[in-house]
């Protein structure tokens, strides 16, 4: 039972780069979601799913976009990293009993 | 301000006290999560409130959702309990994080 599954672990990247996070589920969970962990802070929301075919921005959206085109699937995209976005991201998904929710085990990017 | 706040930040037990992180928050919420986040940077969920009083092994969490205050206990602590533990509140599909409190047990 692999839970949630985000790859890669680690990335560098140059300002201007793009690149896609990959986040996946085996649950069959219809709520997923993308956070930034930054320090000293809470994790922040930078794009949530409903389901299949639906997303909706978070608090913290700009720079990134996300898809959901089936319910395991949820990859979010770098546009053009910017060093700001250099962060520790986590994808979750949220459902079963109780509502809990799970994380991924997470993906240090560090834009240079 | 940070709609969820959580005390302390830091805090340095030895082996076998009793701990107490707290959690306040000011939006109306539908359920109130504790995780904790362990030094590799995994996050787990500990448990899910929306009241009263939960109890799993050593580790007790309670809510009042009048005072919009919660608690996450832990008994007898040991030092596998290091970590960083983190409250979040669930309002409708979004969820708002404290920053979380690290915790070192020392043996």
């Amino acid at each position: 039972n692999a839970g949630v599954t985000q790859t890669p672990k680690f990335q560098v990247l140059k300002t201007g780069q793009s690149m896609t996070l990959q986040c996946a589920q085996d649950m069959n969970h219809e709520y997923m979601s993308w956070y930034r962990q930054d320090p000293g802070m809470g994790l922040r929301l930078i794009h949530y799913s409903v389901g299949a075919g639906i997303t909706d921005q978070g608090e913290v959206p700009n720079g990134y976009n996300v898809s959901r085109s089936t319910t395991e699937d949820f990859p979010l995209r770098l546009l053009s990293a910017a060093p700001s976005q250099t962060s520790v991201y986590f994808c979750a998904t949220t459902g079963g009993p109780g509502n809990t929710i799970y994380f991924g085990e997470g993906s240090w990017l560090t834009v240079v | 301000k940070n709609e969820v706040e959580q005390s302390p930040q830091n805090l340095t037990a030895q082996e076998g006290e009793f701990i107490t992180i707290n959690c306040s928050y000011s939006v109306g919420i539908s359920a109130l999560h504790w995780l904790q986040q362990h030094p590799g940077g995994g996050i787990v969920s500990l448990f899910m409130l929306s009241s009263g009083k939960k109890k799993h092994g050593r580790l007790i969490a309670t809510i009042n959702i009048q005072e919009k205050h919660s608690s996450l206990h832990i008994t007898a602590s040991h030092p596998r309990d290091s970590a960083v533990y983190i409250c979040a509140v669930r309002e409708g599909v979004d969820m708002r994080f404290g920053a979380g409190t690290r915790l070192t047990v020392k043996p």
